[in-house]
């Protein structure tokens, strides 16, 4: 079955670093990679989606990869901030169907 | 900016009662889902509907569960029969169509809580 597999595990670090996530998949290539922010009790927020047919997306201080060779995405945050605190989620969408399938998403902390 | 909304933000009901969770979908936006979220868990898809049908179900959507677009506006989800279970966050996502247009927005979520 289609699976995505993110790092259960908190991911704490210094504002002004740059944090990043990791989101592995199972099976054949999705089309397309969507990362989502979510904060506790609210709904998932769009953040930026990738393509199977590209390298990189990026958008002001975030940047996402796909690597069809690893099964993986990264998804980076550049000169981070405690207001980018949050459960960051990586969703997969195939090409025939229209539901998106969640990671349990990774909960990024950022420090002063 | 458009936003999905959702209404009640808290629902709770004793089980076996019948919930209706409701949605306002972004206004030119033609295809709507409903996601959940138990509690620690990851957001699970529930159904998409598209074109006045269910395009899509998941096996969790079973016959207690049933959606509808009774106006141009509104999009809703019941539940006939709740069980303790069926506690969760209900999210509404609402997509446009055409090309590069992908992305399914959420809205802020009911929170249903079952006793």
């Amino acid at each position: 079955s289609q699976k995505i597999e993110q790092n259960s595990e908190a991911l704490n670090i210094q504002e002004g670093k740059t944090a990043t996530l990791t989101c592995n998949y199972t099976n054949y290539s999705p089309a397309y990679l969507q990362w989502y922010r979510q904060d506790p009790g609210r709904g998932p927020v769009f953040l930026l989606l990738i393509r199977e047919n590209e390298k990189e997306k990026r958008k002001e201080r975030l940047k996402v990869t796909f690597d069809t060779t690893l099964k993986q995405s990264l998804f980076h945050i550049t000169a981070s901030q405690p207001a980018d605190s949050a459960t960051y989620l990586c969703a997969r969408l195939s090409y025939n169907t229209d539901k998106l399938i969640f990671g349990t998403g990774t909960r990024l902390q950022v420090f002063p | 900016e458009p936003e999905v909304t959702q209404t009640p933000s808290h629902q709770v009901t004793q089980m076996g009662q019948e919930v209706i969770l409701r949605c306002v979908p972004i206004s030119n936006h033609l295809y709507f889902y409903w996601y959940r979220q138990i509690l620690g868990q990851k957001v699970e898809f529930l159904v998409s509907f598209y074109n006045n049908e269910i395009s899509e179900k998941s096996e969790i959507f079973d016959d207690q569960f049933s959606v509808e677009r009774p106006d141009g506006s509104n999009f809703t989800l019941k539940i006939r029969s709740t069980k303790l279970e069926d506690s969760a966050m209900y999210f509404c996502a609402s997509r446009w169509w055409g090309q590069g247009t992908d992305t399914q927005y959420f809205g802020p979520g009911t929170r249903l809580t079952v006793l």
